[in-house]
């Protein structure tokens, strides 16, 4: 069984330009979330998506969106850049049932440097 | 104040040490999960708990709802366990659910 599959893996980026990050999530997962590690701040969660639709917000600004697709794959994208927007982009993928979650099963994440 | 504290931040022991990590919360949760990150990034998941206690092989991982805390405990600790060990609960609020981290324990082992 394949597992949570993130790319890319590494990235460089400019001040000002804008990314995509993929995550496949395990076959028959539908829920997929995402995360932000960095040194300073540690794990932070940015959201979540559930049969197409985004069921939970972090607290972070508009310029960080995503959706997901009918596989259930989800893509990240954030727009305009900044420095502190270099982190290890992590997502998981659970098998939700309703209102419950069984678990989350993570990515090997892709590193994201704005220089 | 952090909703999810650990300690210690880190720990460095010597091989065959009893490990014990602490994990407290201080929002309602629907479950605890430990999780432990290797250099380089990849994030496993060890425990999923709601209540009790839960063993797989050298590893133990409690939780008490009552008093908002977690312990993951490593018997018989080997180099191969030296990594970064994180706390995350789960809130779930109107069926939106997230995970909330702690600042996670860095464990070496010396050999």
């Amino acid at each position: 069984k394949a597992g949570v599959t993130q790319t890319p893996r590494y990235l460089i980026k400019t001040r000002g330009q804008q990314v995509t990050l993929s995550c496949s999530p395990i076959s028959g997962h539908r829920s997929v979330s995402w995360y932000q590690q960095t040194p300073g701040q540690g794990l932070q969660f940015l959201f979540e998506y559930f049969s197409e639709t985004q069921r939970n917000k972090g607290n972070f600004p508009g310029r960080f969106s995503g959706r997901q697709f009918s596989n259930s794959r989800s893509e990240m994208n954030v727009s305009t850049l900044e420095l502190g927007d270099s982190a290890l982009y992590l997502c998981a993928s659970s098998l939700r049932q309703g209102a419950v979650n069984y678990g989350y099963t993570f990515g090997s994440g892709t590193r994201l440097t704005v220089v | 104040k952090n909703e999810v504290e650990q300690s210690p931040q880190n720990l460095t022991a010597q091989e065959g040490e009893f490990i014990t990590i602490n994990c407290s919360y201080s929002v309602g949760i629907s479950a605890l999960h430990w999780l432990q990150q290797h250099p380089g990034g990849g994030i496993v998941s060890l425990f999923m708990l709601s209540s009790g206690k839960k063993k797989h092989g050298r590893l133990i991982a409690t939780i008490n709802i009552q008093e908002k805390h977690s312990s993951l405990h490593i018997t018989a600790s080997h180099p191969r366990d030296s990594a970064v060990y994180i706390c995350a609960v789960k809130e779930e609020i109107q069926g939106a659910q997230k995970l909330v981290f702690g600042q996670g324990t860095r464990l070496t082992i010396n050999p």
